[in-house]
């Protein structure tokens, strides 16, 4: 199956600093991507969706001037977490369509980066 | 709204103890059922995708089936490595392709 690489892992930083995650489609391009976040026992909840040249459209109640998306190229989204806080801490996750349209589209996911802000 | 309800919240077995997990969806026109691994600390690792009523597919000891409320996950004569957590997910008819509502997951430990 196709392959996306999410970088870093993990990551702790100091609350009021920004992390900035990337997610990478690695053996094909990825006109879209989808980011989620996963509190501890819960299950995936979708924050935006990260288009290739445009804004990203945010989920509701998620705020977009906090997580920033940038998606300049066909194979990398970047999430920046801004003004980071500790409720921010969560497991965050980027999926990638491929191929991105059809009946046979499946959703690739990256291994996640656990965000711990102290 | 779409959504996903998952059952049980968590199940144990013995090795060998063949069971069920469920998944009942409410979307507004079904494009696709998803079936995912995911293992703590990691990405979900896909498993299945089913499109239509009737459909099953099977994957050695796991084997999905789907009508049109809900999908089950059989797992037959289940060994430790099959621990995890199995999220099922649906994609609706006029979203962007790959955008996935998912349910809460099952927690699976099989015990040797």
């Amino acid at each position: 199956g196709a392959v996306v690489s999410q970088h870093p892992s993990w990551v702790i930083c100091k609350s009021g600093t920004s992390v900035k995650i990337e997610c990478r489609s690695l053996d094909f391009q990825a006109t879209t991507m989808f980011w989620y976040r996963q509190f501890p026992k819960q299950s995936l909840m979708l924050m935006a969706t990260s288009n290739e040249g445009s804004k990203a459209t945010y989920e509701q109640g998620v705020e977009k001037d906090k997580f920033l998306i940038n998606h300049a190229s066909l194979t990398l989204s970047t999430l920046t977490v801004t003004s980071a806080h500790p409720e921010d801490s969560s497991f965050y996750i980027c999926s990638a369509p491929n191929p991105p349209t059809g009946v046979d589209t499946e959703a690739f996911f990256g291994q996640g980066t656990r965000l711990t802000v102290v | 709204e779409d959504q996903v309800t998952q059952s049980p919240e968590a199940l144990r077995l013995q090795e060998g103890e063949s069971s069920s997990l469920n998944c009942s969806y409410t979307v507004s026109g079904l494009r696709g059922l998803f079936w995912y691994r995911q293992d703590p600390g990691k990405g979900p690792e896909f498993l299945f995708t089913l499109y239509s009523a009737g459909e099953e597919k099977e994957k050695e000891r796991l084997k999905a089936t789907l009508t049109k409320k809900e999908s089950f996950l059989h797992i037959t004569a289940p060994k430790p490595e099959d621990s995890a957590t199995y999220l099922c997910a649906v994609q609706a008819r006029g979203t962007s392709y790959g955008k996935l509502t998912f349910g809460q997951g099952t927690i699976l430990t099989v015990h040797p």
